[in-house]
């Protein structure tokens, strides 16, 4: 059984870099696609892209030039970097397991990341 | 860009009652990707469908999805306490790959 754990900071300065880091234990990791999601205060959600071991990663064109999602396979982990951050970055982040069909179907808890100096 | 419409934007009704929830997308999505969440204030969200009609692992069957092409709809045949909370449709095809309709509210009336 995926589970997901997520860490990283909560309060970012304004245009400085957003990065965040999702770990997965139980199951295959090598077998699934991985992606981030975020929702801003009061709007709806918004993904920002995926990644798996075998494929280059995909970007939401809104954030291309800013955004880097890496993987490791051999530390079953993924991350989220997003640069030049502006309060309208500030939100819920939440890393989840992609499948095949593209739905996520494992969640982690989330990170609420505040741009603000 | 393939635009997912969610309506209402929200839904006032009593527990016990049905709720009927709409997302149209701009173009034909096929039915293997469109998906179903439940989001509550706090919470990651939910996986509730997929593939237009697929209920998730440990989803109630008062949870359903139909629809094809350029409409779908969830529906809750009988609302429980816990089933108030935002929802949101998703597809996967296009540019960009993965998008959310707008959400509708379901409220307590």
């Amino acid at each position: 059984q995926v589970q997901l754990q997520q860490w990283g900071a909560g309060l970012v300065k304004p245009s400085e870099t957003l990065s965040l880091t999702c770990a997965a234990s139980g199951g295959s990791f090598t077998s699934s696609s991985w992606t981030w999601v975020r929702q801003s205060p009061g709007k709806g959600l918004e993904w920002i892209g995926e990644i798996s071991h075998s494929a280059k990663p995909d970007y939401n064109p809104s954030f291309l030039g800013r955004v880097t999602i890496s993987i490791s396979t051999s530390t079953r982990q993924f991350s989220l970097r997003l640069t030049s951050v502006t309060a309208a970055d500030t939100g819920d982040y939440f890393c989840a397991r992609l499948t095949v069909f593209h739905y996520m179907d494992i969640w982690a808890k989330g990170t609420s990341v505040t741009v603000s100096s | 860009e393939i635009v997912l419409t969610q309506s209402p934007g929200t839904l006032s009704l009593s527990p016990g009652e049905r709720a009927t929830l709409s997302c149209r997308a701009s173009q034909s999505v096929a039915r293997n990707y469109l998906a179903w969440y439940q989001k509550k204030r706090g919470q990651a969200p939910r996986l509730l469908i997929y593939g237009t009609s697929n209920r998730a692992s440990g989803i109630p069957d008062r949870f359903s999805g139909s629809g094809s092409e350029t409409d779908f709809m969830l529906t809750i045949s009988r609302l429980e306490p816990e089933d108030f909370a935002e929802y949101f449709c998703q597809k996967y095809g296009g540019s960009p790959a993965v998008t959310f309709g707008g959400g509708t509210k379901l409220e307590i009336k």
